[in-house]
């Protein structure tokens, strides 16, 4: 079974600062990563999808970096807006099967 | 519009009864989901379907049971085998088992 980590668990910010997280993933057989976020009272909507050593993926103010070799992928906000308060969740997958989620981040951003 | 549907948002089982949750979708979507997630846990893989007939458990199968006799839905019934169901459920598809899943917005079951 396939341990996605991710880190921190939580963390509050102020609206405008800068933030990233991290995801952790076992490097071998590795085939796909996804980024979700997931707001309260609604369903979790696809960011990004990564399955290249050293993709870089842009949506807005939000980026996403990814080393498999390493096992690790990177999320960043720039300017956080108290919008951007979620759940955000990563994925991994090895081929020909389901996704594995962390457990996310929850991000609170503060005006 | 495309996209999945669970129902009811909220559901209530007394002890020892079987309830079924229903998820549909108009995407055209060979493989579905179902999750489950507890307060402080991720989302945790009860049972996946990669086509029609057929269907694998997930990590936490136990006390559950599903049916994928049509593409467009994959109901979950929670057994009265399953000692803790309280907890918020979420069905998902995807066009194959490796791509981007698409989410319905989920039903909470509680128990009296």
């Amino acid at each position: 079974i396939l341990n996605v980590e991710q880190s921190p668990q939580s963390l509050h910010v102020q609206e405008g600062d800068s933030t990233n997280f991290t995801c952790s993933f076992p490097s071998s057989n590795f085939y796909a990563l996804h980024w979700y976020r997931w707001e309260t009272a609604k369903s979790p909507e696809a960011l990004f999808v990564m399955t290249l050593n050293g993709d870089e993926k842009k949506k807005g103010r939000i980026s996403a970096t990814l080393n498999t070799k390493e096992g690790y992928s990177y999320l960043y906000i720039k300017g956080s807006q108290p919008e951007d308060s979620a759940t955000y969740l990563c994925a991994q997958n090895s081929g020909n099967t389901p996704l594995v989620f962390g457990k996310g981040t929850r991000l609170s951003v503060i005006a | 519009d495309g996209g999945i549907t669970q129902s009811p948002k909220y559901l209530f089982r007394k002890e020892g009864q079987n309830v079924t949750l229903s998820c549909e979708q108009n995407l055209n979507h060979d493989a579905m989901y179902w999750y489950r997630q507890d307060p402080g846990q991720g989302l945790r893989l009860i049972y996946y379907s990669q086509i029609v007939n057929d269907f694998q458990k997930g990590d936490i199968a136990e006390g559950y049971s599903v049916s994928r006799e049509k593409k467009e839905s994959f109901p979950l019934t929670v057994t009265s085998a399953q000692k803790n169901p309280t907890a918020f459920y979420l069905c998902a598809s995807s066009v194959g088992v490796w791509e981007t899943q698409y989410f319905g917005p989920g039903t909470r079951l509680l128990v009296l």
